[in-house]
């Protein structure tokens, strides 16, 4: 009964470190999106997919890359972190076309902080 | 680009308060608007509203759209503590994939 499973769910990371977020699902669900949450912003949309092989960019893309290899994984990856994006981190899914209700399904979140 | 606005941004009420949060929005080609409660960790959904539902009713939690207006309100009756939580709203466009744009949320905390 995973759902959408996210890891790691904690990181200290130093200003231009690399490091790559998973989100996995088990519902086979088409659409797969990153957002951050930040005091006071609610979430902000990072990348987004709607299908293996397939990747977009929300409204806060810089600094982020994503890749959609298959169909159950969305990776999130920073190249080079820095202080700005120290945040919280969450998957979400939700079934792609006519089957998806609107509702988003998400993972736990991951709490990134960069020094 | 979509937005979404919540007022208030944080509120504090007694149990047995009523409470009423604020939502508003602009979208092109609306198509749904979503209310979440997060309490420590991911936000859990409450309710969908759209064209064809606009009030939704679970307990003592009830939100209604209005499509002239461009705005939502939850209401929730007789606050309990563990009604303490942010509240988020979104909203889903027409064109965007299925993604939701989230408004700022409201922080809800409930003395006893």
């Amino acid at each position: 009964n995973a759902g959408v499973t996210q890891t790691p769910k904690f990181r200290v990371l130093k200003t231009g470190q690399s490091m790559t977020l998973l989100c996995a699902q088990d519902m086979n669900h088409e659409y797969m999106y990153w957002y951050r949450q930040d005091p006071g912003m609610g979430l902000r949309l990072i990348h987004y997919s709607v299908g293996e092989g397939t990747t977009a960019k929300g409204e806060v893309p810089d600094g982020y890359n994503v890749s959609r290899l298959k169909k159950q994984n969305f990776l999130l990856g920073l190249e080079s972190a820095a202080p700005s994006q120290t945040s919280v981190y969450f998957c979400a899914s939700r079934p792609g076309g006519s089957r998806g209700t609107g509702e988003l399904f998400f993972g736990e979140g991951s709490r990134l902080t960069v020094l | 680009e979509d937005k979404v606005v919540q007022s208030p941004l944080s509120l504090v009420v007694h149990e047995g308060d009523t409470v009423t949060l604020n939502c508003s929005y602009e979208v092109t080609n609306f198509r749904s608007l979503l209310w979440y409660k997060q309490e420590k960790k991911a936000p859990t959904f409450l309710f969908m509203l759209t064209s064809s539902g606009i009030e939704k009713k679970s307990g003592r939690l009830s939100s209604i759209l209005d499509k002239k207006e461009l705005s939502s309100i939850l209401n929730i009756t007789a606050t309990q503590t563990g009604d303490s939580a942010i509240y988020l709203c979104a909203v889903v466009g027409g064109t965007s994939y299925g993604k939701l744009t989230f408004g700022q949320g409201t922080i809800l905390t409930v003395h006893p």
